[in-house]
């Protein structure tokens, strides 16, 4: 079975650029995450859906961060305009309801 | 409040000797679960398992096995006759019954040493 797609795998970009980073759930799955790790903060949860729909976005910085989620098979996350700060793993996980997640192998960021 | 404590920051040990990770956590739900997840220096984050609150049974997979204890607040894991594919960052997580975020440690870093 396919697990979590995410892509691009590896992103480097100029500030002021836009950057979408894409996420394939498991099938059957109707709950997403994006997640964002770096040294200094560890892994955040950025924002979860649920059934398409966004339930919490909380962690999501600022409103340079936006997420979508058009159906159960495909979820971006964006960035515009990105800031070196950005630069980070950003993760997808997906579960069954509130079941275990399982990620995506990532998509690393860098900004310049 | 959740909060789940990995102290122990960077472990080495030489191959195949045993070596304890430590989880400590935090909540006032009565139903949560806690999760062991691996990630190897290429990167990705594998999921190893999930315990409810409910079933204290310590778990044995191969040579992993895991010591929960509502007592003391600790779920600890434990690898066996440890082996250099091993070395990893290991994240203990928490979450509450219903929808709660998981609440991710900081992760303890382990060098096995052929």
């Amino acid at each position: 079975d396919a697990g979590v797609i995410q892509s691009p795998r590896h992103e480097v970009t100029e500030m002021g650029q836009e950057v979408t980073l894409r996420c394939k759930p498991i099938s059957g799955h109707n709950s997403l995450f994006w997640y964002r790790q770096t040294m200094m903060r560890g892994l955040e949860l950025l924002i979860y859906f649920n059934n398409n729909v966004p339930i919490d976005d909380s962690g999501m910085p600022e409103d340079r961060f936006s997420a979508k989620m058009p159906n159960a098979s495909f979820s971006t996350l964006k960035i515009q305009p990105s800031e070196p700060r950005d630069s980070a793993v950003y993760f997808c996980a997906s579960s069954f309801e509130t079941d275990t997640q399982y990620f995506g192998p990532g998509t690393r960021l860098t900004v310049l | 409040a959740q909060k789940v404590t990995q102290a122990q920051t960077e472990i080495s040990v030489v191959e195949k000797e045993d070596v304890t990770l430590d989880c400590v956590y935090e909540t006032r739900d009565t139903t949560y679960y806690l999760f062991w997840y691996k990630q190897p220096p290429s990167g990705e984050l594998v999921f190893l398992i999930r315990r409810n609150s409910f079933d204290e049974q310590n778990e044995i997979s191969g040579r992993y096995s895991w010591n929960f204890q509502k007592s003391t607040s600790s779920f600890n894991f434990t690898i066996t006759a440890s082996q250099v594919v091993d070395s990893a960052v290991y994240f203990c997580a928490l979450s509450g019954g219903g929808y709660q975020k998981v609440t991710f440690g900081t992760g303890t870093k382990l060098q096995v040493i052929p």
